[in-house]
């Protein structure tokens, strides 16, 4: 199976910082990785596919990037709204598997 | 609009089994693939179960393959998990969600609500 690491597993920012997660594969995985926003008592929204690929309404401060085994999600300019959990995913092979979540709250 | 509706969550005892539901609306159901994930209470996101537009291919994740059984309907717009065993470590809220692909594997487009299951004596 392949495993997520996902770092940090928490941080805390202010509006208008630049926040940055890190996803690392336990192995190649090309660019299948996905990337999720979860809000408390809610159902996860997809915000990036395809490692870079911004899905459909989401707003373009929400990036991706990487391949291989080393990802990166970037929030360029953090909004009140963007204060969630977020999460990897890869899709390279079955069983699907997330990362274990970063938290990012209020500074 | 899409709908994903969750149904048949509740208490159930260990060892026992029990059947979710998902109702879809608002989308062509039989050109999609279709997962189950869970969240078990304050942790991260599981991938439980997948099935393929027509039925033809499944998958589950490790630690459920035995115990679980997903199956879909194409004429009744639904897909089913049924769980077999269950183990206190299985109460999660489970949510239906929908693959942006036929055949399954690529990411979750649309989610459901969640329904919770909760595994206790």
């Amino acid at each position: 199976d392949v495993q997520m690491t996902q770092s940090p597993s928490s941080l805390s920012a202010s509006v208008g910082d630049r926040v940055t997660v890190t996803c690392q594969a336990s192995q190649d995985i090309f660019d299948s990785l996905n990337w999720y926003q979860q809000k408390p008592g809610k159902a996860p929204k997809v915000l990036i596919y395809g490692a870079s690929s911004l899905a459909t309404g989401v707003p373009s401060r929400f990036s991706g990037r990487g391949s291989g085994t080393d990802f990166t999600f970037t929030i360029s300019g953090l909004q009140p709204e963007d204060f969630a959990t977020y999460y990897c995913q890869q899709y390279d092979s079955f069983p699907l598997t997330f990362g274990g979540g970063t938290k990012v709250d209020i500074k | 609009q899409v709908q994903l509706v969750e149904s048949g969550g509740g208490v159930v005892q260990p060892g026992k089994s029990l059947s979710l539901s998902c109702a879809a609306s608002g989308f062509t159901f039989s050109r999609f693939a279709m997962h189950w994930v869970r969240q078990a209470p304050g942790k991260g996101l599981e991938w439980v179960a997948v099935v393929s537009d027509d039925e033809s291919y499944k998958d589950y994740g490790d630690s459920l393959k035995g115990r679980f059984t997903i199956s879909r309907d194409n004429s009744k717009n639904t897909v089913s998990l049924q769980m077999t065993s269950l183990r206190t470590e299985d109460t999660a809220v489970y949510y239906c969600a929908k693959d942006f692909a036929r055949t399954g594997g690529y990411f979750f487009d649309y989610w459901g609500q969640g329904i919770l299951v909760t595994v206790s004596s």
